[in-house]
This record gives structure tokens, C-alpha cells and sequence, in this order.
């Protein structure tokens, strides 16, 4: 059971947008910042947003991230084939003094 | 960039040292991290060492066990597993991590490897 809890799966059409929540507790989400990784098996993972909204250089602006309270949202517009991949979301908690992964998100693309 | 390389077969309560050597950054200025997953699971986070090699962290499960370390003079990261057990068996990912200030605010992990392959047998 992870720390963070994210739905395990997601889907959508192509050119639609798709929301991935994340739900934390205060000792993580509710005090410290939202990062989100973009990961195919196999590969290394992807920093896709980092600091609750912030897109590090070459990540395309149809990928943002949201947080409010002890909750974190990714949304994925435009949604394209390449898309089609997991997702995560991650924070420091205070609490247990470590880094916690939600247990990711599977996205199809239809 | 990170390149890991250290995973093998070992055996259950083997040992087992993994490496992770990194270029194109200045490594002493970085923390750095340890992330795994196991077949069929999601990514978990096994330890940090913050730059000068003092200030660790571990997840509870490997406390003990799990020995993180680096030598800047060789930009490398090292993991020392002891006594494996099954649930250590994942893929091994090394990270750099990113941030000033409050740990936690504004900290993330921006440069991943590919990953070394850690598989315990019973």
C-alpha cells in the first residue's frame, strides 16, 4: 500500500485530456511540493512536473500539474499514442522522514 | 548523465554492491538517490545521501541492511545490500536529486539512469 494513492489506471481517446489525481496526507503532500515521473518499463524514469507545476525544459506545455491542500492532479491535454505510459507522483514526507511514491498510473490511450 | 552497473543473481542473505557513475555535472553539488521497483510493482524510493556523504536516508525496510555512500573524487554513488531477501529483487534506478532550502520544498529527482537489475534467489 503506498503512501501516496493514485488510481491505478487512466484512459482516453486521442486529443483528449486526461487527469491523474494524486491524494497525500500533511506530512507530504499537504507540506511539501508535488514532483510527477513519467515512466515506460524498461527505461529510465522522466521527470514530467516537478514543484506542484513547473516543466523542466522539453517537456511539452500539454502536461501540467496542479495541487490543492493534501492533493495533486497531472493533466495531460492533447492526448497522443506516445502518451501511453505510467505515471507517478511523489513528495518528501516530514513524517517518515522519506521520499513516498504514489503506486502509479497506468495511461491507455484508446 | 548516471550509468548503474552492479546487479546480478545473488543468493537469499547475499550480498551484492551496486554503482552508479555519473558525468556532465558537477557530482559533489548534488544529492543523490537510490529509487527501485520490482517486477510487476511501481517505483519505490530506497535511500538518498545528501553531498558531502553525511546526512542519509533509508526506507524502513532496508534500514540495516542497506548501506548508501559516495566518493566525490570518483563521481560515484555506491549501494552496499546486505542480507537480500526476495522483496529486494527489482530493477535499481539511480537519481540525481535537485533543491535548495526546506527539504522537500522544491526538491525533486531530474536525471535517472537506466537501471541495474537485482534478482535474489531463494
Amino acid at each position: 500500500q503506498s503512501v501516496l494513492s493514485q488510481p491505478p489506471s487512466a484512459s482516453g481517446t486521442p486529443g483528449q485530456t486526461v487527469t491523474v489525481s494524486c491524494s497525500g496526507t500533511f506530512s507530504n503532500i499537504g507540506s511539501n511540493t508535488v514532483n510527477w515521473y513519467q515512466h515506460l518499463p524498461g527505461t529510465a524514469p522522466k521527470l514530467l512536473i516537478y514543484s506542484n507545476n513547473q516543466r523542466p525544459l522539453g517537456v511539452p506545455e500539454r502536461f501540467s500539474g496542479s495541487k490543492s491542500g493534501t492533493s495533486a492532479s497531472l493533466a495531460i491535454s492533447e492526448l497522443q499514442s506516445e502518451d501511453e505510459t505510467d505515471y507517478y507522483c511523489s513528495a518528501w514526507d516530514d513524517s517518515l522522514n522519506a521520499w513516498v511514491f504514489g503506486g502509479g498510473t497506468k495511461l491507455t490511450v484508446l | 548523465q548516471v550509468v548503474e552497473s552492479g546487479g546480478g543473481l545473488v543468493q537469499r542473505g547475499g550480498s551484492l554492491r551496486l554503482s552508479c557513475t555519473a558525468s556532465g555535472f558537477t557530482f559533489s553539488h548534488y544529492g543523490m538517490t537510490w529509487v527501485r521497483q520490482a517486477p510487476g510493482k511501481g517505483l519505490e524510493w530506497v535511500a538518498t545521501v545528501k553531498q558531502d556523504g553525511n546526512d542519509k536516508y533509508y526506507v524502513d525496510s532496508v534500514k540495516g541492511r542497506f548501506t548508501i555512500s559516495r566518493d566525490n573524487a570518483k563521481n560515484s554513488l555506491y549501494l552496499e545490500m546486505n542480507s537480500l531477501t526476495a522483496d529486494d529483487t527489482a530493477v535499481y534506478f539511480c537519481a540525481r536529486e535537485v533543491g535548495l532550502g526546506s527539504y522537500g520544498v522544491g526538491y525533486y529527482f531530474d536525471i535517472w539512469g537506466q537501471g541495474t537489475r537485482v534478482t535474489v534467489s531463494s
